[in-house]
């Protein structure tokens, strides 16, 4: 099976514009998390998708949005960007229970905002 | 509300000596625990799981961890270490119920001299 696979894999945007990022799951998998990684803060949970609905969120602004669609891709967005949020963007799939169950991630989208 | 602690940021070893990461976590019952590797500019690859059972769980690349509930801990091992092996190491908790994310440590990173 193909692993996860997150496009673009490298970004760079000024402060005040808007980024979408795309993940496309395993074969198979309903659940799709995102995580932001940055060196001070580490993995933080952004939000989870199961069968198109947000079924977790985590603490971050409004501009973080995300969406799922009907072949289980999922998509993030960012409005108004700013210059913490300059981060590699992760995401992760599984069957369905993103706590008891592995996650795969794939290889993350790095982007820098200027 | 579950939380992870790794203690070592960082932690250097030659090649060939023995390693062994930290990871301490709080949750209330019977976590669900991994351990996840990451290179550098790579996504997390996941080295070894517990759910139940056999408190001595095997991974990949030679690794174990040992699940000690009087402990809470669920420490990383391996007998010797290759310098392929320098990395960032996550450990994360997750629960056997419920939708709620994995929640990571914020990571080892551990560097391998000859």
């Amino acid at each position: 099976k193909a692993g996860v696979t997150q496009t673009p894999r490298y970004l760079i945007k000024t402060r005040g514009q808007q980024v979408t990022l795309s993940c496309s799951p395993i074969s198979g998998h309903r659940s799709v998390s995102w995580y932001q990684q940055t060196p001070g803060q580490g993995l933080q949970f952004l939000f989870e998708y199961f069968s198109e609905t947000q079924r977790n969120k985590g603490n971050f602004p409004g501009r973080f949005s995300g969406r799922q669609f009907s072949n289980s891709r999922s998509e993030m967005n960012v409005s108004t960007l700013e210059l913490g949020d300059s981060a590699l963007y992760l995401c992760a799939s599984s069957t369905g229970h993103p706590s008891g169950e592995t996650q795969y991630f794939g290889p993350g989208t790095r982007l820098l905002v200027l | 509300a579950q939380s992870v602690t790794q203690p070592d940021i960082h932690i250097t070893v030659s090649e060939g000596a023995s390693l062994e990461l930290r990871c301490n976590y709080s949750y209330g019952a019977t976590p669900y625990l991994f351990w996840y590797v990451q290179s550098p500019g790579q996504g997390l690859q996941l080295l070894l799981k517990y759910f139940s059972g056999d408190t001595l769980v095997q991974g990949i690349k030679g690794f174990e961890a040992e699940f000690k509930r009087s402990q809470s801990s669920f420490n990383l091992r391996k007998p010797s270490v290759h310098w392929s092996d320098a990395a960032e190491y996550f450990c994360a908790v997750g629960q056997n119920s419920g939708n709620t994310p994995l929640v990571f440590g914020k990571g080892t990173r551990l560097s391998v001299i000859a």
